[in-house]
C-alpha cells in the first residue's frame, strides 16, 4: 500500500512569491493533515481538511491556504512568502478524523525562500 | 501546548532495550497515547498507541501505568536505526479536533 505522498521534494522561492504545495493521501483516507517544521523548531499544526472542507486551521496568517480536492488529495498555498516561511511542509492523513485514528505523515517537502 | 513531558535525550548501546518515558498526568481517561518518531529531516514516523491496556507491536511496546499519568515506549534490541527523535502526544488532539501537539521530543542516541 502506498504512503503519502508529496511534492515537490524541494522547492526554492523568492520573497513576495507564492508556493504550492501537493499531497496525496493514503488510498482511502479522507482526511488530511498540514504542518509546518521550520528549522530547529518543533512541528506546528497548519490546516486540517476533511471532505473537502477546511476543519481547522492553526496559528498561522491568512496567507497560508489550501483546498482538498474530490479525491481527497490536497494543495497547501502559501502567498506573499517571507523568508521565515523556509520550513520543511508536512503533510498527513488519516482514515477519518477522530481521537483514535492514526495519522500517518509524508516525506514532506522543504521549502527554501531567498 | 503540548501536555506531554520527555527528557530531552537519551542514550541507549546496540542491541540492548531502549526504554522512553513520557509523562501525562493531565491525560483524560479517553484519551489515547500516541507514540511517532522522527529520522532527520524525514516525516514522523507512527509506532504505536494505547489507551490503557499495555500494547506491543513489530516496532515496540507499549507500556500505560495503571493510573495513565505515564507510559514508557520499549524498543526492545535498539539498533542504530532506531537514532531518532520520540515524540509522545496525549490527547492526541488536544483542545481542537484535528491537530496533533509535538513537543520537543527525546532525541534517542543509539550508539554501538
Amino acid at each position: 500500500e502506498a504512503g503519502v505522498t508529496q511534492s515537490p521534494t524541494h522547492l526554492i522561492k523568492t520573497r513576495g512569491q507564492q508556493a504550492t504545495l501537493r499531497c496525496s493521501p493514503i488510498s482511502g483516507h479522507t482526511s488530511v493533515y498540514w504542518y509546518q517544521q521550520a528549522l530547529g523548531l518543533g512541528l506546528q499544526f497548519l490546516l486540517w481538511y476533511d471532505e473537502g472542507e477546511e476543519r481547522n486551521r492553526g496559528n498561522f496568517p491568512p496567507r497560508f491556504s489550501g483546498r482538498q480536492f474530490p479525491n481527497y488529495s490536497s494543495e497547501l498555498n502559501v502567498n506573499a512568502l517571507e523568508l521565515e516561511d523556509s520550513a520543511l511542509y508536512l503533510c498527513a492523513s488519516s482514515l477519518v478524523w477522530g481521537s483514535t485514528e492514526t495519522q500517518y505523515f509524508g516525506p514532506g517537502t522543504r521549502l527554501l525562500v531567498l | 501546548d503540548a501536555k506531554t513531558t520527555q527528557p530531552p535525550s537519551m542514550d541507549c548501546a546496540e542491541g540492548r532495550a531502549a526504554n522512553l518515558p513520557c509523562n501525562h498526568s493531565t491525560i483524560s481517561g479517553n484519551e489515547y497515547v500516541y507514540w511517532y518518531r522522527q529520522i532527520h529531516s524525514q516525516g514522523p514516523q507512527y509506532i504505536i498507541h494505547g489507551l490503557k491496556n499495555n500494547e506491543t507491536n513489530e516496532m515496540a511496546s507499549l507500556i500505560i501505568t495503571e493510573d495513565r499519568k505515564s507510559s514508557t515506549l520499549i524498543l526492545p534490541h535498539a539498533t542504530l536505526r532506531d537514532t531518532a527523535v520520540y515524540y509522545c502526544i496525549a490527547p492526541v488532539y488536544g483542545g481542537s479536533q484535528g491537530n496533533l501537539i509535538f513537543g520537543k521530543g527525546t532525541k534517542l542516541s543509539v550508539k554501538p
